[in-house]
């Protein structure tokens, strides 16, 4: 079957710029992860979504990040006035059975911001 | 806290090496444990994972136990193919108030020569 797919899968932006992440999970996967991959910081959990709703936001490295999901099912990741720092793969996963399920992973969208 | 300590390589080895690719971790309760693995200019998947002490994962020739007693849950696999050559990362899983996440070691490249 699908596994999880994110779009886009390169972005390259200007500095000050917002831009939007997609992530379609697994159907019928209610747990869905955003993680971010960057050389100085290896692999890092930002947000996870039960259902539409978000019980951890505890990763999100600051106010200009955002995540929302609709109907149990697609979520956007929003970075507001994107830094250098940004710059990173964006990771998104979703999961069947949490807690301690397997969490599939999609292929990524890799940021740039210039 | 919760942390994942692993070796970070780069490590390059010959086809048919024997290999060891060694996991710590930090936990509070009974964490689930996992390998992933990313393959040149792939994403992350799923190699094995444990979830109680005792349990061995394995797949494609590979094995990790879910060692309690150490907290340890090293990677092994008795002879190494050049296909095998990718990113390790060693997983632990955290539940913790309603929310789930993955805390991932810094990950360790493996190159196979022929």
């Amino acid at each position: 079957g699908a596994g999880v797919s994110q779009s886009p899968s390169n972005k390259v932006t200007e500095k000050g710029k917002d831009v939007e992440l997609r992530c379609d999970p697994i159907s019928g996967h209610t747990a869905l992860y955003w993680y971010r991959q960057s050389l100085g910081q290896g692999l890092e959990f930002l947000i996870y979504f039960q259902g539409n709703s978000a019980p951890d936001k505890s990763g999100l490295p600051s106010d200009r990040f955002s995540a929302e999901r609709t109907g149990g099912s697609v979520s956007t990741l929003t970075i507001q006035r994107t830094q250098q720092e940004d710059s990173a793969v964006y990771l998104c996963a979703s999961s069947l059975v949490p807690p301690g399920g397997t969490q599939y992973f999609g292929p990524g969208t890799r940021l740039l911001v210039l | 806290g919760n942390s994942v300590t692993q070796m970070e390589g780069p490590v390059t080895l010959s086809e048919e090496a024997f290999l060891t690719i060694n996991c710590t971790y930090t936990a509070t309760g009974y964490p689930s444990l996992f390998w992933y693995v990313q393959y040149p200019g792939e994403g992350l998947q799923l190699l094995l994972k444990a979830t109680k002490a005792d349990d061995k994962g394995s797949n494609k020739g590979f094995e990790a136990t879910y060692r309690k007693e150490t907290t340890s849950f090293h990677l092994e696999k008795g002879s190494v193919q050049v296909s095998d050559s990718a990113v390790y990362f060693c997983a632990l899983s955290v539940t913790q108030g309603g929310s789930e996440k993955l805390v991932f070691g810094k990950g360790m490249k493996l190159t196979v020569n022929p």
